[in-house]
């Protein structure tokens, strides 16, 4: 298996920054992708990483290290509406294998 | 259609009976997905379909669990006498190729064994 870890729970002050850290062993994936859940929702792309580094996107950002194994989501000027699980899943041939999630409550 | 779509969206079932969901894909996309969400689980991979062929059918839980697509369009996962361990959320995705990391999800079907 991809033993893709994430922390179950994280919680976070509206207007804070808030890291949420993956970690995997797999030998070679495609990509590294993060996904926002809301409850009873459909999980929504935020964003991927191929190669390593940092992908900004709005209030948004995804780092990717291979040779750590690691990456994490980085959710700057939090707002309320980001109360969400957070997904971190590797894509290869053609499948996505996800982490059990983070759940971030965002609090006033 | 604007999006994938999922149907039922709730469906509470006896155990042992037979169930159908069904998952219409944005109009164009070529490949389709299907994941299952367990409570306190991660998304877990069932099968993908190219066209109306199912390339990979590697995470089908069992032989009680079947999946067909017809006319590069709709699908349709069918459990078979169902057991309360396949109580989850049934997710499916569609892309518009098979290369193609911008997957959509629907909403899923809550599917309840009792």
């Amino acid at each position: 298996g991809q033993n893709i870890d994430q922390p179950t729970e994280m919680t976070a002050t509206e207007g804070a920054i808030v890291q949420i850290n993956c970690t995997y062993q797999t030998s070679g994936f495609n990509g590294l992708f993060w996904y926002q859940q809301h409850a009873g929702e459909a999980p929504t792309f935020l964003s991927y990483n191929v190669l390593d580094g940092l992908e900004e996107k709005g209030r948004f950002s995804s780092f990717l290290s291979r040779s750590k194994g690691y990456s994490y989501l980085l959710l700057k000027e939090l707002q309320m509406k980001d109360s969400a699980s957070y997904l971190c899943a590797l894509y290869n041939f053609n499948k996505f294998y996800f982490g059990s999630g983070t759940k971030l409550n965002v609090k006033p | 259609g604007a999006g994938v779509s999922q149907s039922p969206s709730n469906k509470v079932t006896e155990k042992g009976k037979d169930v159908e969901l069904r998952c219409d894909p944005i109009s164009g996309h070529t490949a389709l997905y299907w994941y299952r969400q367990s409570l306190g689980q991660g998304l877990e991979f069932l099968i993908y379909f190219q066209g109306n062929s199912a390339p990979d059918k590697s995470g089908l839980p069992s032989d009680r669990f079947s999946a067909e697509r017809t006319g590069g369009s709709v699908s349709t996962l069918t459990i078979q006498r169902t057991q309360q361990e396949d109580s989850a959320v049934y997710l499916c995705a569609s892309s518009l190729t098979r290369t193609d990391y911008g997957y959509t999800f629907g909403s899923g079907t809550r599917l309840t064994v009792v």
